[in-house]
């Protein structure tokens, strides 16, 4: 299953947009791409998923690069709520046990 | 409202004591998971259930049971707890396995002493 790699930590100030980015060098052609987030101890939030497209919803967008080796999660206007610890997984495609491998994730402060 | 209900929320009991921790999810989902979180380790699985009567081991399912004899709930069992087990535990499920986003319940906090 592909690992992927996340800064332990980030600040962003607050009404900035956030840009958390994750290496996933190892993806294969079946394998998304997916984020969650946690607040504090709370359980994890799905944020956003993608395959090769970027991908936009109400709370995110997702870059991905052409070559799928990296990813950026873009929270455009970030606001206090926002501090969680967001994790970048690769989503094992058919034919596995679908369990997601959870990194540490990155720590992202928003900063007033 | 769609959701993953875990009960308790809280739990502290002593070793050897059978404890079981409910999991129940109002989507019809097919797919369920338990993970238990522990500092420094992140989330990791310790059993799944593709669905009704079909259930299988993840990273850590030693020490642990699960049942799933409906769709909507998925308990897991703690035969004879040990302080080792003491960690924050999320109940997940999600439409179908694969490539599909999980609904986690708010967790489970159980201290074994």
């Amino acid at each position: 299953d592909a690992k992927t790699t996340q800064p332990p930590s980030m600040d962003c100030a607050e009404g900035r947009a956030a840009n958390l980015p994750c290496n996933h060098s190892t993806i294969s052609g079946n394998e998304y791409v997916y984020w969650y987030r946690q607040i504090h101890s709370q359980g994890p939030q799905y944020i956003i998923h993608g395959l090769k497209n970027n991908e936009t919803n109400e709370m995110a967008s997702l870059i991905i690069t052409e070559d799928r080796k990296s990813s950026t999660l873009i929270l455009p206007h970030a606001t206090l709520r926002d501090t969680a610890v967001y994790y970048c997984i690769v989503s094992p495609g058919p034919g596995s046990n679908y369990q997601l491998i959870w990194g540490a994730g990155t720590k992202l402060i928003i900063k007033p | 409202e769609a959701q993953v209900t875990q009960n308790p929320r809280y739990l502290i009991t002593v070793t050897g004591k059978k404890l079981t921790v409910t999991c129940s999810q109002n989507m019809n989902h097919e797919y369920m998971s338990w993970y238990r979180q522990d500092p420094g380790l992140g989330l990791r699985q310790i059993y799944y259930s593709m669905n009704v009567e079909v259930t299988d081991k993840g990273d850590v399912p030693e020490g642990y049971k699960v049942s799933r004899k409906e769709k909507r709930n998925f308990p897991l069992i703690l035969e004879s707890p040990s302080p080792n087990q003491t960690s924050l535990y999320f109940c997940a499920s999600s439409l179908w396995g694969g490539n599909q986003p999980q609904h986690f319940g708010d967790g489970t906090r159980l201290s074994i002493l």
